[in-house]
Formats: C-alpha cells, structure tokens, sequence
C-alpha cells in the first residue's frame, strides 16, 4: 500500500498570506495525485487532480506541482473561506489512499 | 447538476448487517466509476470500495474484504454498499462519490455522507 503523509499537521497563517502544504508518497505515483478541500460537517471537495490541474469552479490562487513522490499545493492569497483541511490522494495504484489531512487554520 | 444522496446509515449492533444506498441524480452512474469513502470520527479519508463504469471491476479495501460488497442498479441509478459482519471499527459518516469516467481515479463529486455507527 502507498502510503501518503501530508506535513505539517496543522498550518496556522495570517489572511491575505501565502500558504504551502506538502505531501509525500511513500513510492512513485507519477503525477497521479488529486487534493481535496473539507470544511467542517461537510464532504470533501475537489480541488486539483493530476497534480496541477484545477477542478471545476477552483479559483487561480490555488496551483498544485511535484511529481513522483513530492507534491505540493498552494494558495497565493488566502480568504476566509479557505480555512479548511486538505488531503493528498493517490490513484496510482489500488488501495487509493489519502493524506491524514493539514489542518489551515487562521492565525 | 450531478446529485448523490446517501441513505440507510445509522445504529446497529456489532455483527449486524446495513445496506447504504446512493441515489444519482444528473447523470447516468453506470457510465462512470463509483465510490464509497469512509471518514471515522474526527479521522481521516479511507477509500472503501469502487465499481467500474462497466461494472465488472470492484475494488474493495483490506480492511473490509469479505465482509462488504458494492453493486449498483442502472435502473435505478442507484449505488449500494452492503455491509456484513460490522464491527466497533466500521464506525464512521460513508460518503458516495463520482469518478470523472469508467475507471477509478479520483472523485469529482461526493453525497453528504449517511453516520453510521456500530455499537451494543
């Protein structure tokens, strides 16, 4: 099984600054690596898929890259509604499997 | 607009039997893969089963294996997941979600998730 460990746990920043959350695979999953958004009592939202790929309706702030076993998304400029927690997911090879999370908190 | 809404969670007890239901709306779930994703209280995404647009490929997870089984009927587009032999650990809110086509990659839509929890 691919193992997908996101750091760091918790990331506390400021609006209107720029926060960086990284993942790493345990083995290459070339760029098949998606990143997910979850706000409180909802479900997961797509984010980025194909590393760097926005999903529909994701603004520009957020940008994805890496590839093999370091990936990386961004947020240029964060908004209050971007306070959330994040997960990695692999689907390179089955069992998918996510990230335990960062947590984006306001600091 | 693509709609998934899941149903039949709830309260069981340990050894007990649930089937989840997930209702499509705004597309045609037998030309997509489909998906159940489990998140534990307070913990983190597990990926549980998955079935091919064609339905003639299921993955299911190690740690459900023989106990859980994923289906869908095209008539009803609808995805179900039955769950056998529940344990302690099986608690935790089960979210349908939508693969963008026939095979498993990643999920570009997801239900609100139906709470089920095991316990005497």
């Amino acid at each position: 099984e691919i193992v997908m460990t996101q750091s760091p746990a918790t990331l506390s920043v400021s609006p209107g600054e720029r926060a960086t959350l990284s993942c790493r695979a345990s083995q290459s999953v070339g760029s098949n690596l998606a990143w997910y958004q979850q706000k409180p009592g909802q479900a997961p939202r797509l984010l980025m898929y194909g590393v760097s790929t926005r999903a529909t309706g994701i603004p520009a702030s957020f940008s994805g890259s890496g590839s093999g076993t370091e990936f990386t998304l961004t947020i240029s400029s964060l908004q209050s509604e971007d306070f959330a927690v994040y997960y990695c997911q692999q689907f390179h090879d089955w069992p998918y499997t996510f990230g335990q999370g960062t947590k984006l908190e306001i600091k | 607009e693509v709609q998934l809404l899941e149903s039949g969670g709830g309260l069981v007890q340990p050894g007990g039997s649930l089937r989840l239901s997930c209702a499509a709306s705004g597309f045609t779930i037998g030309s997509y893969a489909m998906s159940w994703v489990r998140q534990a209280p307070g913990k983190g995404l597990e990926w549980v089963s998955a079935i091919s647009g064609n339905s003639d490929t299921t993955r299911i997870a190690d740690s459900v294996k023989g106990r859980f089984t994923i289906s869908r009927d095209s008539s009803k587009n609808t995805l179900y997941l039955q769950m056998n032999s529940l344990r302690a650990d099986d608690t935790a809110v089960y979210y349908c979600a939508k693969d963008p086509n026939r095979w498993f990659l990643y999920l570009d839509s997801w239900g609100q998730g139906t709470l089920v929890t095991v316990s005497s």
